[in-house]
């Protein structure tokens, strides 16, 4: 069963430019959640998805969004990137929504460098 | 506020040693809690998930425990092998009613020979 895959693993961009990143979830699994995980601040919730609709949202502003599909597969996006976004982006997948005591699949991460 | 703290920061220890992680939580009604284990730059591995009535599971060489009275959670690694060298994460659910989860920063072990 194939995991969960986050694309690109890598990438660097420059002050104002914006990104998407990508992560297909385990198949049959419907909740997505995005993560950011900086040193000094550890995981930082973002949001999540289920069945395409965004169920919660983390406290960072309206420059980073996100979206689901009718198969499960998310997006996020960041506009206007700032140097203080560059950090490893990680994106799980689980059943049921991540409250749950259902377990928590992470992607390996998109590691985004802003210059 | 709710909050989850891990201790030490970081740890070495010799490959074979006995070690215990410690993570406090203010999270309150809590739903579940979760010790995942992260390799450097790669995602987290979720390692055990206990609910509120649960004070002890294992998954091999880890050991974790809950007291639900004292909010404190341990996470004990037996025997420990060079490829237990990563950073062990705490993640606290809250009871039903908001889907966030609450990340400790995590603590940094490193297994040397």
């Amino acid at each position: 069963k194939a995991g969960v895959t986050q694309t690109p693993r890598y990438l660097i961009k420059t002050r104002g430019q914006q990104v998407t990143l990508s992560c297909s979830p385990i198949s049959g699994h419907r909740s997505v959640s995005w993560y950011q995980q900086t040193p000094g601040q550890g995981l930082q919730f973002l949001f999540e998805y289920f069945s395409e609709t965004q169920r919660n949202k983390g406290n960072f502003p309206g420059r980073f969004s996100g979206r689901q599909f009718s198969n499960s597969r998310s997006e996020m996006n960041v506009s206007t990137l700032e140097l203080g976004d560059s950090a490893l982006y990680l994106c799980a997948s689980s059943l049921t929504t991540s409250g749950n005591t259902g377990e928590l699949f992470f992607g390996e991460g998109s590691r985004l460098t802003v210059l | 506020k709710n909050q989850v703290e891990q201790s030490p920061q970081s740890l070495i220890i010799l490959e074979g040693k006995n070690c215990t992680l410690q993570c406090n939580y203010t999270v309150s009604p809590f739903s579940n809690l979760r010790w995942y284990k992260q390799d450097t730059g790669r995602g987290p591995v979720s390692l055990t998930i206990m609910t509120f009535s649960e004070n002890t599971k294992s998954n091999g060489r880890y050991t974790a425990t809950l007291d639900a009275d004292t909010k404190q959670s341990s996470l004990h690694i037996t025997a420990s092998q060079l490829s237990d060298s990563a950073s062990y994460i705490c993640v606290v659910s809250p009871k039903t009613g908001a889907n966030n989860l609450f990340f400790g920063t995590g603590t940094r072990l490193t297994v040397i020979p």
